[in-house]
């Protein structure tokens, strides 16, 4: 079993929809990460979080640390918010990262 | 922008072949580290640094090593590159980004193609 796990793999909203994406953990983590790759693009850190919640535009993300569990909402969204997004967590003494595979999302117009 | 490059950006090499690729920060930055991102497997840590000429494997070090001569610069080989090493590599320091603890900003990544 993976110690990242995302859901869905793949999502595809039309435009303007409220988007939620799930990462779930299995060890102590110190913060949580979020990140995007667009297509043949480079990592775009979005958020670090260790608690409650962080917002960024039309971006909310969100960590319940009893639960283990956090989300990446989109808001509104747009045909440029199409990536992937990926969650990775921070654990261990060296502070090393553990991601997720990756949420593929694409918004259409 | 955390000021790092990565060279090449692309490579297509020989089965065989020895390749270096080389990661180059501009803001002293103490960790840095090196990941490969496969399809169906994420990104995966390969090698990481926390300071010159202090290094440590990560989960998928066999076949490759670093070296950390200067802050600056880390490099990543291939000693003998085999076909499974072919990849996108993506190197990224850490920069402590308040209560939260270390952050981490990538590079732009190197496509290596191996024949």
């Amino acid at each position: 079993k993976n110690e990242v796990e995302q859901s869905p793999q793949n999502l595809t909203a039309q435009e303007g929809e409220f988007i939620t994406i799930n990462c779930s953990y299995s060890v102590g983590i110190s913060a949580l990460h979020w990140l995007q790759q667009h297509p043949g693009g480079g990592i775009v850190s979005l958020f670090m979080l260790s608690s409650g919640k962080k917002k960024h535009g039309r971006l909310i993300a969100t960590i319940n640390i009893q639960e283990k569990h956090s989300s990446l909402h989109i808001t509104a969204s747009h045909p440029r918010d199409s990536a992937v997004y990926i969650c990775a967590v921070m654990s261990g003494s060296q502070g090393n990262l553990i991601f997720g595979k990756g949420t593929k999302l694409s918004v259409k117009p | 922008d955390a000021g790092i490059t990565q060279s090449p950006r692309h490579k297509v090499t020989e089965t065989g072949t020895p390749v270096t690729l080389r990661c180059h920060q501009t803001e002293n930055h103490r960790y840095m580290y090196w990941y490969r991102q496969d399809p169906g497997h994420g990104l995966r840590l390969i090698h990481y640094s926390y300071g010159v000429k202090d290094t440590d494997k990560g989960e998928v070090s066999d076949g490759y090593s670093v070296s950390r001569s200067k802050t600056e610069d880390f490099l990543l080989t291939l000693e003998s590159a085999t076909s499974s090493q072919t990849s996108v590599y993506f190197c990224a320091i850490s920069e402590l980004s308040g209560r939260a603890g270390y952050e981490q900003f990538f590079g732009p990544g190197t496509r290596l193609t191996v024949l």
